[in-house]
């Protein structure tokens, strides 16, 4: 079975700093995919960025940025230039062959202005 | 184009009552999933379809949960009897899979179940 540990329960970022959210996961597959969804006050719960483990480039989108250590099997998420509207539950997941997800615990990000 | 659409949005009930959410995945899309949500537990996926069939239930609590998906369009998760300790989000999401760079879950509004 796999896990998903986010070993950071809460955290905050001073508005237009760069904040880093760490993951890591345990599984003994090869191939896979990592997530990184957002979760605001509304619940709704948002696709930030992916990651195919086959990949060695990081992804990017935007102000979002993955480190995506495969042998480490860590997958940290970079949010540059923080805005208030980042604020939210950030949840680290893992998807493995037969398309179903594991989620760690989240992290709670306060953007303060 | 509409994302996954999930109903009620909140829902009040009385334990010993039946309760079923629906769910509407992204159209074209093949596989439907059911997570809830708890603070205690996190989110934790209940049941996967692909193709309208129900691929891996193991994650359903108990027998009182049940889910179907009669077509491409529409799943519905029942509890029969409720009880508070079912009180949680429910989430549908909804992914296209067999493509190359599908495979990603797209999660619906959620609805907020609260069982007295």
């Amino acid at each position: 079975a796999q896990t998903v540990t986010q070993s950071q329960p809460e955290m905050s970022v001073q508005e237009a700093e760069t904040v880093t959210l760490s993951c890591t996961y345990d599984t003994s597959e090869n191939n896979y995919y990592l997530f990184w969804y957002k979760q605001p006050p509304s619940r709704q719960m948002i696709l930030v960025i992916r990651q195919e483990a086959y990949k060695q480039q990081n992804a990017t989108e935007n102000r979002f940025s993955v480190n995506f250590q495969k042998a480490a099997k860590s997958f940290s998420l970079k949010i540059s230039d923080s805005q208030l509207g980042d604020t939210a539950m950030y949840f680290c997941a893992f998807m493995n062959a037969g398309n179903m997800l594991t989620f760690g615990g989240g992290t709670r990000l306060m953007v303060k202005p | 184009d509409a994302g996954v659409i999930q109903s009620p949005r909140h829902e009040v009930t009385e334990m010993g009552q039946e309760v079923t959410l629906r769910c509407k995945p992204i159209s074209g899309h093949n596989s439907l999933f059911w997570y809830r949500q708890t603070m205690m537990r996190g989110l934790e996926l209940l049941i996967y379809f692909n193709n309208n069939v129900p691929i891996d239930d193991s994650g359903m609590p108990e027998d009182r949960f049940s889910a179907k998906m009669p077509n491409a369009s529409f799943s519905t998760l029942k509890i029969q009897p409720s009880e508070p300790r079912d009180s949680a989000v429910y989430f549908c999401a909804s992914s296209s899979q067999g493509l190359p760079s599908t495979d990603t879950q797209y999660f619906g509004p959620g609805t907020r179940l609260t069982v007295l």
